[in-house]
């Protein structure tokens, strides 16, 4: 059973630059949540969606966005990056709304932001 | 807000020791607590869910309780192995995400 998969893996940008990541849940999961990880702010919610439909954000300005398909794959797009940015982003995917269902997290995309 | 602590921050052990993960929660209104792995570079391996009715749950070498009245939650390991050592967090649900500790960081010698 394939696990969650993320792409890309790596990638640098520049500031001002914009980037879209791509994440595949497990087959069967409609729930798709993000997160950011950085050494000073640790793990924090960016968002989740569920059957296409965002439920819920977290205190991340707008321009961190995202969306899912039909087919439950989810994409997070970041414009107007900065240096703060560059961070490790994971996404996770559950059978349900994340509040009852184990979250299975995917190897994370490694963004840097020169 | 939720507020999660992890202490320590690092621990080394020899292996072959029994250890004790701290976690602790400032919002007794939750879900379900996660403990989850992390090996550097990479990115979470869930090793146990406890949901908010329970008290503990066990996989293995390993065994989580959780005390919600006490804000408390704590990852027994036992006869560790070099193979345990990464990073250790724990995570509340609170019906709205995951709110993650800052983690323990194991090192388990040889």
């Amino acid at each position: 059973k394939a696990g969650v998969t993320q792409t890309p893996r790596y990638l640098i940008k520049t500031r001002g630059q914009q980037v879209t990541l791509s994440c595949s849940p497990i087959s069967g999961h409609r729930s798709v949540s993000w997160y950011q990880q950085t050494p000073g702010q640790g793990l924090q919610f960016l968002f989740e969606y569920f059957s296409e439909t965002q439920r819920n954000k977290g205190n991340f300005p707008g321009r961190f966005s995202g969306r899912q398909f039909s087919n439950s794959r989810s994409e997070m797009n970041v414009s107007t990056l900065e240096l703060g940015d560059s961070a490790l982003y994971l996404c996770a995917s559950s059978l349900a709304p994340s509040g009852a269902n184990v979250l299975t997290f995917g190897a994370g995309s490694r963004l840097t932001v020169l | 807000k939720q507020e999660v602590t992890q202490i320590p921050a690092a621990l080394s052990v020899p292996e072959g020791e029994n250890l004790v993960l701290n976690c602790s929660f400032t919002d007794s209104a939750i879900y379900n607590l996660q403990w989850f792995r992390q090996d550097p570079g990479k990115g979470l391996t869930s090793l146990l869910l406890i949901q908010s009715s329970q008290r503990e749950q066990t996989s293995g070498r390993l065994n989580a309780s959780l005390d919600k009245s006490s804000g408390r939650s704590t990852l027994y390991i036992a006869a560790s192995q070099p193979g345990d050592s990464a990073t250790y967090l724990c995570a509340v649900h609170s019906g709205y995400a995951l709110n993650f500790g800052k983690g323990t960081s194991l090192l388990v010698t040889p």
